[in-house]
């Protein structure tokens, strides 16, 4: 069965400071991976996907087979940064599209 | 075009009563997923409707049942009520065959069961 961790419920960080925010996951298949991110009082939204290979605010993400991580980076955290951070894991086939999520990572960047 | 759109925003139902979520999709989407997403965790899938039909089922049980309307709503009802199946109710929509770009979240129906 697919299983996607995020080891840590809360990260803070300095502003300026460079974020890595922790997934890994568990897939029998040819996984594929995103970060969504829900901003306060917002609803989720995709903050980008590993096929995409693009850097979305700031963010990016490599997807590394070997040690099953999709590990979010950010070399200078702003305030506006602060928000619940979920790594997703796709479960796909015959038209499937089935998300699952991790528990997410808060992430509070303190100015 | 106000996105998926979901009501109520918020319910208070006590054990053993039924409750129904609805969700509108994004204009022009035709795909309807619905998550559940208590305290403190990721959202679950639940299932997804596509032409009126349950395509695919998380693990959830029977109490949990859906409808797909042909102009692409959904509900979400809820069967005999237990204290967990508070939580955060969310539907999401897409384009069939789409991108995953192409799914968007709505606000969510916050359920607290009594």
């Amino acid at each position: 069965a697919q299983r996607v961790t995020q080891p840590e419920k809360l990260l803070s960080v300095f502003k300026g400071a460079p974020v890595e925010l922790k997934c890994n996951y568990s897939y029998s298949g040819s996984p594929e991976l995103f970060w969504y991110v829900q901003y306060s009082r917002q609803r989720l939204q995709l903050l980008l996907r590993h096929i995409s290979r693009e850097s979305i605010k700031g963010f990016t993400a490599d997807l590394n087979k070997g040690e099953t991580s999709f590990h979010l980076k950010k070399p200078f955290a702003q305030e506006e940064d602060s928000a619940m951070y979920y790594c997703a894991l796709i479960y796909s086939g015959a038209g499937s599209y089935q998300l699952t999520f991790g528990k997410g990572t808060k992430l509070s960047v303190i100015p | 075009d106000a996105g998926v759109t979901q009501s109520p925003t918020h319910l208070i139902k006590t054990r053993g009563q039924q409750v129904t979520l609805r969700c509108s999709p994004k204009s022009g989407h035709d795909t309807v997923s619905w998550y559940q997403q208590a305290l403190g965790q990721g959202p679950q899938f639940i299932f997804q409707y596509y032409e009126e039909e349950e395509r695919q089922r998380g693990n959830f049980p029977d109490r949990f049942s859906g409808h797909q309307f042909p102009n692409y709503s959904s509900e979400l009802n809820v069967n005999a009520l237990l204290l967990g199946d508070s939580a955060l109710y969310l539907c999401a929509s897409r384009l069939f065959g789409g991108s995953q770009e192409t799914q968007y979240f709505g606000p969510g129906t916050r359920l607290l069961v009594l």
